[in-house]
């Protein structure tokens, strides 16, 4: 199995910083990552598929990057909205496995 | 609209089983892969099952291989998740999704909770 290991596991930020998360693949994926932001007791919405196919209707300041077992998010201009917790997810195969999750909060 | 909506979550004895559905509207269910993925309380985020357009094709993260059955009725509109010999650890949120091509999920249910108490 494709092990993801995604940091930090929490970060503070203000409204308006730029903030990356990282995830590391234990092994090539071929861009073959998703990205998702879930906030308390709803379900997890697609941000960016393919490293970073950006989804209709997710803002331009959510973008993706990356390559072999490197990928990182990026949101350049945090907004109060954006506080919630980000998962990347291989696609590469199955078991589809997740990162930990980076929670994402307000300083 | 597209919407998935899952039912037959519930509170079942660890060794018991349940049936858990996903009945989807506003695409063509039988033109896609479909997903369970789950969420043990407080946890992340855990693949579990998913199932090809015609079912022909599944695939299960070990845990829950021999116990789980994924399957569906193109027909209904309907996924399924048949989970026997459930344990304290299969405790979570169960999430059915849409997989795209790439694949990624892009359309969640709300989820169900199973809770197995020991």
């Amino acid at each position: 199995d494709i092990q993801m290991t995604q940091s930090p596991s929490s970060l503070s930020a203000s409204v308006g910083d730029r903030v990356t998360i990282t995830c590391r693949a234990s092994q090539g994926i071929s861009k073959s990552l998703a990205w998702y932001q879930q906030r308390p007791g709803k379900a997890p919405n697609l941000l960016l598929s393919a490293t970073s196919t950006l989804q209709i209707g997710v803002p331009s300041r959510f973008s993706g990057s990356g390559s072999g077992t490197d990928y990182t998010l990026t949101i350049s201009s945090l907004q109060p909205e954006d506080f919630a917790t980000y998962y990347c997810q291989q696609c590469y195969s199955t078991p589809y496995t997740f990162g930990q999750g980076t929670k994402l909060e307000i300083k | 609209e597209v919407q998935l909506v899952e039912s037959g979550g519930g509170l079942v004895q660890s060794g018991g089983s349940l049936r858990l559905s996903c009945a989807a509207s506003g695409f063509t269910f039988s033109s896609y892969w479909m997903t369970w993925v789950r969420q043990a309380p407080g946890k992340g985020l855990e693949w579990v099952a998913n199932i090809k357009q015609d079912g022909t094709e599944n695939y299960y993260v070990d845990s829950v291989k021999g116990r789980f059955t994924i399957s569906r009725d193109n027909a209904k509109k309907s996924l399924y998740l048949q989970m026997n010999s459930l344990r304290a650890d299969d405790t979570a949120v169960y999430f059915c999704a849409r997989e795209l091509e790439l694949p990624s999920f892009d359309i969640w249910g709300q989820g169900t909770m199973v809770t197995v108490s020991s």
